[in-house]
């Protein structure tokens, strides 16, 4: 089944505790991105990767860092948590070809709570 | 810049229809709606880009005008299933594939019978 898959779904943590969201996608995608999603926020971007070793900025970047060393995965790292990323994560992908827009498939979220 | 969305919620009932809007204030390359219910992820819908031509559900209809820099959600004969909250996600200008789609606060849509 195609699906793009995260792990946890759920955390609790402390601030300045270290943490990574795993992301893996099935599909042979080019293009990973991951989104945060807050009440009256909707869906903002932090990162997106084009392709294996390619990564860039999205809205909302600070306090977030990526890694896309193999085609399928694409973590999240947060190395000092605060209190303002607690928020629903998501992470999708979608095939990339030069000029042309693509739909993107969602994970399924992980909803991260930092005290 | 995020697009606008309205309205930001609505009721239905059973078998009656509904329009969300979508509008931004710069010209558009693409229009992407999604549909998330309560607890999961976002699910493609349709993608409406300049031009004319669109990519999505059948079932699913939308226009896209252009001029006015917006775009249209048609739900019609709605049903229970519908119920969730609609993203637009606008892309000012051809990203070339990079997928700078800057999605809207949503509109949640709920159904009763």
């Amino acid at each position: 089944e195609a699906q793009v898959t995260q792990n946890p779904r759920y955390l609790i943590t402390v601030t300045g505790k270290k943490l990574t969201v795993t992301c893996s996608q099935n599909m042979n995608h080019e293009y990973m991105s991951w989104y945060r999603q807050d009440p009256g926020l909707g869906l903002r971007q932090i990162y997106y990767s084009m392709n294996v070793e390619v990564t860039d900025k999205g809205d909302v970047p600070e306090g977030y860092k990526v890694s896309r060393k193999e085609k399928r995965n694409f973590p999240l790292i947060l190395e000092s948590p605060s209190p303002n990323q607690t928020s629903l994560y998501f992470c999708a992908s979608s095939p990339f070809t030069k000029g042309q827009t693509y739909e993107q498939y969602f994970g399924p979220g992980t909803r991260l709570t930092v005290t | 810049q995020q697009p606008v969305q309205s309205p930001q919620a609505v009721i239905l009932r059973e078998g009656e229809d509904a329009v969300i809007n979508c509008s931004s204030s710069k010209a558009l390359y693409s229009v992407h709606w999604y549909r998330q219910k309560h607890g999961e992820a976002p699910v493609f819908l349709m993608i409406l880009l300049k031009g004319g031509e669109q990519k999505g559900h059948d079932k699913i209809s939308a226009s896209f005008n252009e001029k006015k820099q917006q775009s249209s959600l048609y739900l019609t004969a709605s049903q229970l299933s519908y119920s969730g909250t609609y993203f637009c996600g606008t892309e000012i200008g051809n990203s070339g594939g990079y997928q700078k789609v800057t999605f809207g606060t949503g509109t949640k849509l709920q159904v009763i019978p």
